[in-house]
């Protein structure tokens, strides 16, 4: 079955604690991409990835980092988690950048 | 700087009629426009994309038009059904890696029976 997983799906964390969502997609798909979810601020992207070893920042990229070292996976890191990173957290792939974005299921986010 | 605006946060609809849903954007000439529907606590689901070059897009009851000089896109679900309720973003971008992808906040579309 075509996917983007997530993982984990809920995490509450601390203050400082460095931490890795993870995102895989099992499409072959060239562009991915990380975004964050606030209640009336709608989605916000945090970096994408146009294809192997090639990432830029979005609209809301500080206290973020990412890496893609294979196509089908993105991983999201958070080196020292602070509580306004609190959010719901979506990733997403397409073939290319125009195209349909597929999302996976996201990830809930609670830094303490 | 880019924005995005989509008509009330709101917008309740008896069974069967049409909801028509509004995109705009200023500061910004995107070459497409995506349209999304997204259900509480699921990641946004894809239903159509509509090009620069092309005013009218249709998929069954949903039907996207794109007017670049108004800088807006309208979005139409006709027949609706309680089934349709969800919230619907849309999401303009350009061709240029240098555009970024950006998501309006939403409209919550409410089909009452």
């Amino acid at each position: 079955e075509a996917q983007v997983t997530q993982n984990p799906r809920y995490l509450i964390t601390v203050t400082g604690k460095k931490l890795t969502v993870t995102c895989s997609q099992n499409m072959n798909h060239e562009y991915m991409s990380w975004y964050r979810q606030d209640p009336g601020l709608g989605l916000r992207q945090i970096y994408y990835s146009m294809n192997v070893e090639v990432t830029d920042k979005g609209d809301v990229p500080e206290g973020y980092k990412v890496s893609r070292k294979e196509k089908r996976n993105f991983p999201l890191i958070l080196e020292s988690p602070s509580p306004n990173q609190t959010s719901l957290y979506f990733c997403a792939s397409s073939l290319r950048r125009a195209d349909e974005q597929f999302f996976g299921p996201g990830t809930r986010l609670t830094v303490l | 700087s880019q924005k995005i605006e989509q008509n009330s946060e709101a917008l309740n609809i008896q069974e069967g009629k049409t909801a028509t849903l509004t995109c705009n954007y200023t500061n910004y000439s995107p070459a497409y426009l995506q349209w999304y529907r997204q259900d509480p606590g699921r990641g946004p689901v894809f239903l159509l994309l509509i090009r620069e070059n092309e005013k009218e897009k249709r998929k069954e009851r949903l039907k996207v038009t794109f007017d670049t000089t108004l800088k807006q896109s309208l979005f139409h679900i006709t027949a609706s059904q309680p089934a349709d309720s969800a919230t619907y973003l849309c999401a303009p971008a350009g061709y240029s890696s240098a555009s970024k992808i950006i998501f309006g906040s939403g409209t919550r579309l409410s089909i009452r029976p």
